[in-house]
């Protein structure tokens, strides 16, 4: 059972503009949400991550919007670059992040110059 | 660079043998996840250690194992490999104040021929 659904399984965005990766969750349960952004070759990285106390949650060009009732929350780069050409996961946990990490399928990026 | 280290960065063994990756998390961190990440399954949570103690268990086949060390490097052991065990093993550790932040290792690549 997938518990984080994650779309689109590929995108493509051109320099500058904005690139908008969604996730959907089934858990109620679930009550940390992070990202992670993997290059080739290398780990994931968290890249940002928020509770669901909040609705939105900004780190420069990243932004998390959160839908509690709708239990989705999405990722939004803004200004998208070539170097933000990368794998992105989404993923949930329980217990404020003390649980293990559930992760989507992941989104690969490509900002084309 | 994350901190966390894995060895070896890339393996390649025959079906039905057995082999060990390493892991060792960040100095100070005490909990240790393994990760197994394959084209079509994504990220899928393994086990997890927390100070020599297992903490968690999530979609590893008993043919796998591991165990944490007392100077908290972790190993995993996989044995009467498949064709199907190949693929990225991944090793995270989550420092003590910040248990939801899991940083994630380079990985070790594994084929089975």
């Amino acid at each position: 059972q997938q518990q984080v659904k994650q779309s689109p399984q590929s995108l493509i965005v051109q320099k500058g503009g904005i690139s908008i990766i969604n996730c959907a969750y089934e858990n109620t349960a679930f009550d940390y949400f992070p990202w992670y952004q993997q290059f080739p070759g290398k780990g994931p990285a968290l890249l940002i991550a928020i509770r669901p106390d909040v609705s939105e949650k900004k780190e420069g060009r990243f932004t998390i919007s959160f839908n509690k009732s709708a239990k989705q929350f999405s990722l939004h780069i803004m200004d998208s670059q070539p170097g933000d050409s990368a794998t992105y996961f989404c993923a949930a946990s329980m217990n404020s992040g003390y649980s293990t990490l559930t992760f989507g399928k992941g989104t690969m990026l490509l900002v084309s110059p | 660079d994350s901190g966390v280290t894995q060895t070896p960065k890339h393996l390649i063994t025959a079906t039905g043998q057995r082999v060990t990756l390493r892991c060792s998390p960040r100095s100070g961190d005490l909990s240790v996840y393994w990760y197994q990440q394959s084209l079509d399954q994504g990220l899928q949570f393994l086990i997890q250690y927390y100070n020599g103690e297992e903490r968690a268990k999530g979609n590893i086949l008993e043919r796998f194992s591991a165990q944490q060390f007392p100077d908290l490097h972790s190993e995993l052991n996989l044995s009467s490999l498949e064709l199907g065990d190949s693929a990225l093993y991944f090793c995270a550790s989550s420092p003590r104040d910040r248990r939801e932040t899991q940083y994630f290792g380079p990985g070790t690549r594994l084929l089975v021929l």
